[in-house]
Protein backbone atom coordinates (compact mmCIF):
# COMPACT_ATOMS: atom_id res chain seq x y z
CA UNK A 1 0.00 0.00 0.00
CA UNK A 2 1.26 3.74 -0.96
CA UNK A 3 1.90 5.34 1.77
CA UNK A 4 -0.19 8.73 -0.43
CA UNK A 5 -2.82 7.47 -2.77
CA UNK A 6 -4.71 9.28 -4.72
CA UNK A 7 -6.95 8.90 -8.01
CA UNK A 8 -4.76 9.18 -11.03
CA UNK A 9 -7.19 10.09 -13.44
CA UNK A 10 -7.81 11.75 -15.34
CA UNK A 11 -10.63 13.73 -14.28
CA UNK A 12 -12.68 15.81 -16.59
CA UNK A 13 -15.37 18.08 -15.61
CA UNK A 14 -17.04 20.68 -17.88
CA UNK A 15 -15.79 24.70 -17.16
CA UNK A 16 -17.73 25.92 -14.67
CA UNK A 17 -18.28 22.51 -12.28
CA UNK A 18 -17.16 21.26 -9.13
CA UNK A 19 -13.52 18.84 -9.43
CA UNK A 20 -13.17 16.76 -6.70
CA UNK A 21 -9.58 15.53 -5.56
CA UNK A 22 -9.56 13.07 -3.25
CA UNK A 23 -6.26 11.89 -1.21
CA UNK A 24 -5.92 8.73 1.47
CA UNK A 25 -2.46 8.32 3.55
CA UNK A 26 -1.47 5.51 5.63
CA UNK A 27 0.75 6.49 8.70
CA UNK A 28 -2.30 8.04 11.44
CA UNK A 29 0.48 10.17 13.05
CA UNK A 30 0.41 12.51 9.89
CA UNK A 31 0.07 16.02 11.18
CA UNK A 32 0.12 18.28 8.05
CA UNK A 33 -1.62 18.20 4.72
CA UNK A 34 -0.96 19.84 1.34
CA UNK A 35 -2.42 20.20 -1.93
CA UNK A 36 0.41 21.42 -4.58
CA UNK A 37 -0.85 22.37 -8.38
CA UNK A 38 1.73 21.37 -11.43
CA UNK A 39 1.36 22.17 -14.60
CA UNK A 40 2.90 20.80 -17.11
CA UNK A 41 6.89 21.25 -17.44
CA UNK A 42 6.65 23.38 -14.27
CA UNK A 43 7.13 22.83 -10.90
CA UNK A 44 4.29 22.40 -8.46
CA UNK A 45 3.00 25.33 -6.49
CA UNK A 46 1.51 24.97 -3.22
CA UNK A 47 -2.27 26.40 -3.18
CA UNK A 48 -3.85 24.59 -0.03
CA UNK A 49 -2.76 23.72 2.86
CA UNK A 50 -4.77 22.46 5.82
CA UNK A 51 -3.96 20.64 9.64
CA UNK A 52 -6.95 20.37 11.30
CA UNK A 53 -10.58 18.65 10.89
CA UNK A 54 -13.09 20.44 8.78
CA UNK A 55 -12.72 22.48 6.22
CA UNK A 56 -10.53 25.24 5.10
CA UNK A 57 -11.52 27.63 2.10
CA UNK A 58 -9.79 30.06 0.10
CA UNK A 59 -11.17 31.46 -2.71
CA UNK A 60 -12.57 28.71 -5.45
CA UNK A 61 -10.55 26.32 -3.54
CA UNK A 62 -11.82 24.09 0.06
CA UNK A 63 -9.55 21.54 1.29
CA UNK A 64 -11.16 19.09 3.52
CA UNK A 65 -9.32 16.92 6.41
CA UNK A 66 -10.50 13.75 7.77
CA UNK A 67 -7.84 12.49 10.30
CA UNK A 68 -10.20 9.65 11.47
CA UNK A 69 -10.60 8.01 7.57
CA UNK A 70 -7.30 9.81 6.88
CA UNK A 71 -8.65 11.07 4.22
CA UNK A 72 -7.87 14.92 2.81
CA UNK A 73 -10.13 16.36 -0.61
CA UNK A 74 -9.50 19.48 -2.45
CA UNK A 75 -12.75 20.94 -3.96
CA UNK A 76 -12.48 23.30 -6.84
CA UNK A 77 -15.50 25.34 -7.53
CA UNK A 78 -16.73 26.98 -10.74
CA UNK A 79 -13.77 25.26 -12.54
CA UNK A 80 -11.64 27.14 -15.13
CA UNK A 81 -9.67 25.70 -17.97
CA UNK A 82 -6.49 27.63 -16.24
CA UNK A 83 -7.45 24.78 -13.44
CA UNK A 84 -6.52 21.89 -15.67
CA UNK A 85 -2.90 20.80 -14.58
CA UNK A 86 -1.87 17.96 -12.43
CA UNK A 87 -2.59 18.26 -8.50
CA UNK A 88 -0.40 16.43 -5.86
CA UNK A 89 -1.47 15.57 -2.35
CA UNK A 90 1.09 15.51 0.31
CA UNK A 91 1.50 14.50 3.58
CA UNK A 92 3.93 15.14 6.67
CA UNK A 93 5.14 12.99 9.49
CA UNK A 94 8.41 14.03 9.77
CA UNK A 95 9.12 17.69 10.17
CA UNK A 96 9.95 18.91 6.51
CA UNK A 97 9.80 15.73 4.74
CA UNK A 98 6.56 15.51 2.93
CA UNK A 99 5.32 12.57 0.88
CA UNK A 100 3.42 13.22 -2.20
CA UNK A 101 0.76 11.12 -4.01
CA UNK A 102 1.53 10.39 -7.78
CA UNK A 103 -0.99 12.91 -8.76
CA UNK A 104 -4.21 13.46 -10.24
CA UNK A 105 -4.50 14.79 -13.57
CA UNK A 106 -7.54 17.39 -14.18
CA UNK A 107 -9.08 18.87 -17.41
CA UNK A 108 -11.43 21.20 -17.53
CA UNK A 109 -13.28 21.72 -20.81
CA UNK A 110 -14.52 24.97 -21.71
CA UNK B 1 4.95 33.60 -0.19
CA UNK B 2 8.22 32.87 -0.37
CA UNK B 3 10.48 32.49 -2.96
CA UNK B 4 13.19 29.72 -4.12
CA UNK B 5 15.07 30.42 -7.24
CA UNK B 6 16.96 27.31 -9.15
CA UNK B 7 19.20 27.57 -11.52
CA UNK B 8 19.42 26.93 -14.77
CA UNK B 9 16.30 26.19 -16.09
CA UNK B 10 17.70 24.19 -19.10
CA UNK B 11 21.03 22.06 -19.68
CA UNK B 12 22.11 19.96 -22.17
CA UNK B 13 25.68 18.57 -21.66
CA UNK B 14 27.45 15.81 -22.79
CA UNK B 15 27.84 12.34 -21.37
CA UNK B 16 30.65 12.39 -18.58
CA UNK B 17 30.49 15.78 -18.30
CA UNK B 18 29.08 17.24 -14.50
CA UNK B 19 26.54 19.44 -14.06
CA UNK B 20 25.74 21.44 -10.92
CA UNK B 21 22.42 22.71 -10.10
CA UNK B 22 22.00 25.88 -7.21
CA UNK B 23 18.67 26.51 -5.13
CA UNK B 24 18.18 29.72 -3.39
CA UNK B 25 15.64 30.64 -1.19
CA UNK B 26 15.59 34.66 -1.84
CA UNK B 27 13.70 36.02 1.33
CA UNK B 28 14.19 33.28 3.95
CA UNK B 29 16.62 31.13 5.58
CA UNK B 30 16.56 27.26 4.99
CA UNK B 31 17.58 24.78 7.01
CA UNK B 32 16.40 21.91 4.79
CA UNK B 33 16.08 21.67 1.64
CA UNK B 34 15.00 18.91 -0.80
CA UNK B 35 15.81 17.73 -4.30
CA UNK B 36 13.24 15.46 -6.17
CA UNK B 37 13.65 13.99 -9.39
CA UNK B 38 10.66 13.84 -12.14
CA UNK B 39 10.13 11.64 -15.42
CA UNK B 40 7.30 12.76 -17.51
CA UNK B 41 4.11 12.15 -16.28
CA UNK B 42 5.85 10.92 -13.21
CA UNK B 43 5.16 11.83 -9.80
CA UNK B 44 8.22 13.89 -8.26
CA UNK B 45 11.00 11.39 -6.71
CA UNK B 46 12.62 12.47 -3.33
CA UNK B 47 16.74 12.01 -4.01
CA UNK B 48 17.71 13.53 -1.02
CA UNK B 49 17.22 15.88 2.34
CA UNK B 50 19.56 18.94 2.12
CA UNK B 51 20.86 20.09 5.99
CA UNK B 52 22.76 23.58 6.71
CA UNK B 53 26.35 22.23 7.80
CA UNK B 54 25.64 18.95 7.58
CA UNK B 55 25.60 15.87 4.97
CA UNK B 56 22.64 15.05 2.98
CA UNK B 57 20.43 12.25 3.75
CA UNK B 58 19.92 10.27 0.77
CA UNK B 59 16.81 8.16 0.23
CA UNK B 60 17.33 4.66 -0.73
CA UNK B 61 18.64 3.48 -4.60
CA UNK B 62 19.90 7.46 -4.67
CA UNK B 63 23.69 7.36 -5.28
CA UNK B 64 25.55 9.81 -2.88
CA UNK B 65 28.73 9.81 -5.27
CA UNK B 66 26.98 10.79 -8.36
CA UNK B 67 24.44 13.13 -6.47
CA UNK B 68 26.46 15.57 -4.63
CA UNK B 69 24.76 17.89 -2.51
CA UNK B 70 25.74 20.41 -0.59
CA UNK B 71 24.61 22.98 1.86
CA UNK B 72 26.50 25.63 2.80
CA UNK B 73 24.39 28.01 3.72
CA UNK B 74 21.12 29.23 5.11
CA UNK B 75 19.57 30.09 1.69
CA UNK B 76 21.85 27.95 -1.14
CA UNK B 77 22.37 24.47 -1.87
CA UNK B 78 23.74 22.63 -4.54
CA UNK B 79 23.12 19.57 -6.17
CA UNK B 80 25.90 18.32 -8.90
CA UNK B 81 25.28 15.64 -11.33
CA UNK B 82 28.65 13.84 -11.37
CA UNK B 83 29.70 11.97 -14.95
CA UNK B 84 26.03 12.62 -16.28
CA UNK B 85 24.95 10.18 -18.51
CA UNK B 86 21.73 9.46 -20.91
CA UNK B 87 19.71 8.11 -18.48
CA UNK B 88 20.22 10.97 -16.09
CA UNK B 89 18.26 12.89 -18.69
CA UNK B 90 15.43 14.30 -16.04
CA UNK B 91 13.17 17.12 -14.94
CA UNK B 92 15.35 17.72 -10.81
CA UNK B 93 13.59 20.19 -8.77
CA UNK B 94 14.25 21.74 -5.13
CA UNK B 95 12.50 23.00 -2.29
CA UNK B 96 12.76 24.18 0.79
CA UNK B 97 10.05 24.54 3.67
CA UNK B 98 8.90 27.99 4.24
CA UNK B 99 8.24 28.00 8.33
CA UNK B 100 7.26 25.70 10.93
CA UNK B 101 4.26 24.12 9.00
CA UNK B 102 6.48 22.73 6.59
CA UNK B 103 4.87 23.94 3.33
CA UNK B 104 7.58 24.05 0.57
CA UNK B 105 8.41 25.96 -1.81
CA UNK B 106 9.86 24.56 -4.80
CA UNK B 107 12.55 25.65 -7.52
CA UNK B 108 11.56 26.49 -11.15
CA UNK B 109 13.33 23.13 -11.96
CA UNK B 110 15.96 22.20 -14.12
CA UNK B 111 15.68 19.96 -16.71
CA UNK B 112 18.69 17.81 -17.93
CA UNK B 113 19.30 16.65 -21.17
CA UNK B 114 22.63 13.98 -21.50
CA UNK B 115 23.27 13.44 -25.09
Amino acid sequence: QKEVEQNSGPLSVPEGAIASLNCTYSDRVSQSFFWYRQYSGKSPELIMSIYSNGDKEDGRFTAQLNKASQYVSLLIRDSQPSDSATYLCAVNTNAGKSTFGDGTTLTVKP
Amino acid sequence: GAVVSQHPSRVICKSGTSVKIECRSLDFQATTMFWYRQFPKKSLMLMATSNEGSKATYEQGVEKDKFLINHASLTLSTLTVTSAHPEDSSFYICSAAGDLNEKLFFGSGTQLSVL
